[in-house]
């Protein structure tokens, strides 16, 4: 079957830096896709990666490795608007995306 | 960017009653819309794949029946949910795929938050 695992929740305080873990078995891999959802809120779009690596965009970061089924976010100089649910997709085989549960992160000041 | 509205943002009815959600793209035309279920501190769950001029794929235990999708042109997709109970109360939301971009991106509309009394 396929899976996605992340942590259910994670605390940070403010100004630090956070790193959520993503780790996935799926039929196929066409990308592997973060999303930011606050409560109450769709789902919006923070990263895409196909290649294995480093993508760096602001105070968010994104890494993939193909061959161990790894990705994870790295917030940051967090801020208190950081504090959401972190969302860890991958794109299959099909084109389908199969979302993870997702990551509630905390940020105390 | 693409923009996905979703129309109504919150419902409120009656058990046994029909609730019918709008989902258009705005500044794009989408074959494809996907239509999620969300129930608090739970992730998306897909519950149809929505094609332009074709029946909806439904995911297995999605009641089609009850979950009508119709995807009547290429800017507007709809999810009438019939005879809607207390354990239908969620929060519904829908997306719409760009193609031809680098990773065919799906756009999330603001989602609707359905409460069967």
């Amino acid at each position: 079957g396929q899976n996605i695992d992340q942590p259910t929740e994670m605390t940070a305080t403010e100004g630090a830096i956070v790193q959520i873990n993503c780790t996935y078995q799926t039929s196929g891999f066409n990308g592997l896709f973060w999303y930011q959802q606050h409560a109450g809120e769709a789902p919006t779009f923070l990263s895409y990666n196909v290649l294995d690596g480093l993508e760096e965009k602001g105070r968010f970061s994104s890494f993939l490795s193909r061959s161990k089924g790894y990705s994870y976010l790295l917030l940051k100089e967090l801020q208190m608007k950081d504090s959401a649910s972190y969302l860890c997709a991958v794109l299959d085989s099909n084109y389908q995306l199969i979302w993870g549960a997702g990551t509630k992160l905390i940020i105390k000041p | 960017g693409a923009v996905v509205s979703q129309h109504p943002s919150w419902v409120i009815c009656k058990s046994g009653t029909s609730v019918k959600i709008e989902c258009r793209s705005l500044d794009f035309q989408a074959t494809t819309m996907f239509w999620y279920r969300q129930f608090p501190k739970q992730s998306l769950m897909l519950m149809a794949t929505s094609n332009e001029g074709s029946k909806a794929t439904y995911e297995q235990g999605v009641e089609k029946d009850k979950f009508l999708i119709n995807h009547a042109s290429l800017t507007l997709s709809t999810l009438t949910v019939t005879s809607a109970h207390p354990e239908d109360s969620s929060f519904y939301i829908c997306s719409a795929r760009l193609t031809g971009t680098e990773y065919n991106e799906q756009f999330f509309g603001p989602g609707t938050r359905l409460t069967v009394l």
